[in-house]
C-alpha cells in the first residue's frame, strides 16, 4: 500500500533554532519527493520538488534530503522564524498510466517561539 | 496574478440540501484536482481532471460530483451532502498531470454539513 508516514507530528522550537523533520514512505513506483509548507487556513506551498536522482535541494532556510534506497526525506530548516510556524507536508508522486498520482503524509505541526 | 481561487471560503449547510463549491485557475493549466483534508491525515483526492470534458475517480469520490465544461474551472458538486463530508476542500491545478509540474493549490473550503 502507498503510504507516506512523517515524524514527528508536532515540534514546537525557540526562534532562531535549526530542526528536522522526517518523512518516510513505501510509494511505488517512485517519480518526485515534494515538500510543501501550509499556513494556516491557506493552502499548501511548494517549497522543494526532488526527483531520484537528486539527493538533497535547498530553497532559502529549508534543505530537504532524499535516500532513494532506503525510501527516507528531511526537511532542514534552520535559523527558524516565528513565519516558519506552520504545517510541513511531504508528498510522494507515483507514476500512473495517467501520469503522476500524489500520496500525502499527515503533516507535522510547527510552531516557533519567541 | 497566477492563482487558484475557490468559493465559498466557509459554508455550513444542512444534510441534504445540493450545494456546488466553484474552483478557477488562470494558468491555463490542463490538470486540475479536489482533495479533502481531515485532521490527522493527509490530503485525499476525491476526483481529478486531465483536460476538458475528461474526468475521473479520485481515492474517495462517494458522495461528490465533478465537471470539466472549460479549461479554467473545476466545479465540485455534492447532491446531498451528510455529515461525514465536513471538511477542508482544496482544489489544486497543474501545467500537466505527469513530470515535476508544479500544482498549485486554492485557498480552501471549509465546509460543515449538520
Amino acid at each position: 500500500k502507498n503510504q507516506v508516514e512523517q515524524s514527528p507530528q508536532s515540534l514546537i522550537i525557540l526562534e532562531g533554532k535549526n530542526c528536522t523533520l522526517q518523512c518516510n514512505y513505501t510509494v511505488s513506483p517512485f517519480s518526485n519527493l515534494r515538500w510543501y509548507k501550509q499556513d494556516t487556513g491557506r493552502g499548501p506551498v511548494s517549497l522543494t520538488i526532488m526527483t531520484f536522482s537528486e539527493n538533497t535541494k535547498s530553497n532559502g532556510r529549508y534543505t530537504a534530503t532524499l535516500d532513494a534506497d532506503t525510501k527516507q526525506s528531511s526537511l532542514h530548516i534552520t535559523a527558524s522564524q516565528l513565519s516558519d510556524s506552520a504545517s510541513y507536508i511531504c508528498v510522494v508522486s507515483s507514476i500512473m498510466e495517467y501520469g503522476n498520482k500524489l500520496v500525502f503524509g499527515a503533516g507535522t505541526i510547527l510552531r516557533v517561539k519567541s | 496574478e497566477a492563482q487558484v481561487t475557490q468559493n465559498p471560503r466557509y459554508l455550513i449547510t444542512v444534510t441534504g440540501k445540493k450545494l456546488t463549491v466553484t474552483c478557477s485557475q488562470n494558468m491555463n493549466h490542463e490538470y486540475m484536482s479536489w482533495y479533502r483534508q481531515d485532521p490527522g491525515l493527509g490530503l485525499r483526492q476525491i476526483y481529478y481532471s486531465m483536460n476538458v470534458e475528461v474526468t475521473d475517480k479520485g481515492d474517495v469520490p462517494e458522495g461528490y460530483k465533478v465537471s470539466r465544461k472549460e479549461k479554467r474551472n473545476f466545479p465540485l458538486i455534492l447532491e446531498s451532502p451528510s455529515p461525514n463530508q465536513t471538511s477542508l476542500y482544496f482544489c489544486a491545478s497543474s501545467s500537466t498531470a505527469g513530470g515535476i509540474n508544479e500544482q498549485y493549490f486554492g485557498p480552501g473550503t471549509r465546509l460543515t454539513v449538520t
